[in-house]
C-alpha cells in the first residue's frame, strides 16, 4: 500500500527566508509525485509534478522539488518565500500506470510572517 | 476554461438522513475521482471512474456510500443514513492525460456536517 509522510505539520517563516518541506513516500513500484497547494479559502491547486527524467522539477511561483529515489523523498523548496505563500501544502503519490488515484500526506501548514 | 464544480458547497444533515453530492468535471476529462478530507488531514481516496465505469471503489468506507457517473460526465456521491463520522469535506477531481503521466484538477469541495 502507498503511504506519504510529511514531517512538518506547521512551519512559520519570515519573508525572504528559504523553505524546505519534507515528503517521504512508501510505494512498491514506479511512482508519479505531486505537490498541491491550498491557499486560504481556495481549492487544491497543482504546484508541480514529477513523472520521470530530471529529478529536479520546477513548478509555479518559484517552487521546485527534488526526487531522490534512494531516500524515497520528494522535498519541496523555495529560495525566498513571500507572505502570499501562506497556505497548506500537500505531497501526493500515484502509480505511473493504470489507476491514477492519489495518496496524500497530512499536509504542512505554512505561515509567512511579513 | 471552467474548472471542476461541486454542489452544494455546504450541506448540513441530521444523522440518519440521506445526502447526494454532485460533481461536474472539466469537459472532456475521462477520469473522475472522489476524495474525503477530514479536518486536519489530507484527502483520502474514495472511488474512481473512467468514463461511466467505476474502476475502483476500494476507498468507500461502508456500503452506505455509493457513487455513480451514468453518462460519463456528471457524478453523484450518495451517502445513506449519514453518521457523525461522515462529517468531512468531499472533494471531486477530474484528470487529463499528459505526456508521461496525468494531472488531477480539484473542485472546491462540499463540506458535509452531520448533526
Amino acid at each position: 500500500a502507498q503511504s506519504v509522510s510529511q514531517h512538518n505539520h506547521h512551519v512559520i517563516l519570515s519573508e525572504a527566508a528559504s523553505l524546505e518541506l519534507g515528503c517521504n513516500y512508501s510505494y512498491g513500484g514506479t511512482v508519479n509525485l505531486f505537490w498541491y497547494v491550498q491557499y486560504p479559502g481556495q481549492h487544491l491547486q497543482l504546484l508541480l509534478k514529477y513523472f520521470s527524467g530530471d529529478p529536479l522539477v520546477k513548478g509555479i511561483k518559484g517552487f521546485e522539488a527534488e526526487f531522490i529515489k534512494s531516500k524515497f523523498s520528494f522535498n519541496l523548496r523555495k529560495p525566498s518565500v513571500q507572505w502570499s505563500d501562506t497556505a497548506e501544502y500537500f505531497c501526493a503519490v500515484g502509480s505511473n500506470f493504470g489507476n491514477e488515484k492519489l495518496t496524500f500526506g497530512t499536509g504542512t501548514r505554512l505561515t509567512i510572517i511579513p | 476554461g471552467a474548472g471542476v464544480s461541486q454542489s452544494p458547497r455546504y450541506k448540513v444533515a441530521k444523522r440518519g438522513q440521506d445526502v447526494a453530492l454532485r460533481c461536474d468535471p472539466i469537459s472532456g476529462h475521462v477520469s473522475l475521482f472522489w476524495y474525503q478530507q477530514a479536518l486536519g488531514q489530507g484527502p483520502e481516496f474514495l472511488t474512481y471512474f473512467q468514463n461511466e465505469a467505476q474502476l475502483d471503489k476500494s476507498g468507500l468506507p461502508s456500503d452506505r456510500f455509493f457513487a455513480e457517473r451514468p453518462e460519463g460526465s456528471v457524478s453523484t456521491l450518495k451517502i445513506q443514513r449519514t453518521q457523525q463520522e461522515d462529517s468531512a469535506v468531499y472533494l471531486c477531481a477530474s484528470s487529463r492525460a499528459i505526456a508521461g503521466g496525468y494531472e488531477q484538477y480539484f473542485g472546491p469541495g462540499t463540506r458535509l456536517t452531520v448533526t
